[in-house]
């Protein structure tokens, strides 16, 4: 089993707050992802990491950020939350450099409720 | 053209039945390829990479036509067990890769 935690599991949160996702792996690995995916659609890639000190954006537009201070912790930040961003939020972890021996793990997820 | 396109599904079939799962892909630089499952409100894991040779884990057989640009994934003697969405996944850059919307399969006693 992959070790990588997010939390929370679940959030509910009313309109314009700010909110951190929090993601953590133990693995070591290098590289890093916050994917988008609403019910029964495809995830969709917000932001990934290289490494310590490096973000980029995904291909979907995202009203969110990121950092990446520390190679195990890759949080993601709402400034303002609005209900359009519900949705669940998967985080993920690979070593670099990406090829058929280094897949995806995923955590368990944040589904986020803004209300 | 989306980047990765799957069969749309859901597939419904009975216990031991034979299925298979095509994918397509839009970018001939790929060089990455996977099957991932993910069941219901979870997060995808992986099912399995494939090669170019095509390769077998038990009863799941991986194919890859890189002049077609299409991967399958094969399973046998399905179980119950395996009703799950199956996603394609391809590299489409450096360092990303691309899910497909994924194909539903529903395996029924």
């Amino acid at each position: 089993e992959a070790d990588i935690y997010q939390t929370p599991r679940y959030l509910v949160i009313g309109t314009g707050k700010k909110i951190t996702l929090e993601c953590s792996q133990t693995m070591g690995h290098d590289k890093m992802y916050w994917y988008q995916q609403d019910p029964g659609m495809e995830l969709h890639l917000i932001h990934y990491s290289y490494g310590v000190n490096s973000t980029e954006k995904g291909d979907l537009s995202s009203e969110s950020t990121v950092s990446r201070i520390r190679t195990e912790h890759f949080p993601l930040t709402l400034e303002s939350a609005r209900p359009s961003h519900t949705s669940q939020y998967l985080c993920a972890s690979s070593e670099a450099p990406q090829g058929p021996n280094s897949p995806l793990h995923f955590g368990n997820g944040t589904r986020l409720t803004v209300t | 053209r989306k980047e990765v396109e799957q069969d749309p599904g859901p597939f419904n079939v009975p216990e031991g039945a034979t299925v298979a799962f095509n994918c397509t892909y839009s970018n001939s630089a790929s060089q990455s390829f996977f099957w991932y499952r993910q069941d219901c409100r979870k997060e995808p894991k992986l099912l399995m990479s494939v090669y170019s040779s095509g390769n077998e884990d038990g009863r799941f057989t991986a194919q890859l036509n890189r002049a077609s640009q299409y991967i399958s994934l094969l399973i046998r003697d399905s179980k119950l067990s395996d009703s799950a969405t199956y996603l394609c996944v391809v590299n489409t850059g450096y360092s990303t890769l691309t899910f497909g919307k994924g194909t539903m399969l529903l395996v029924s006693p």
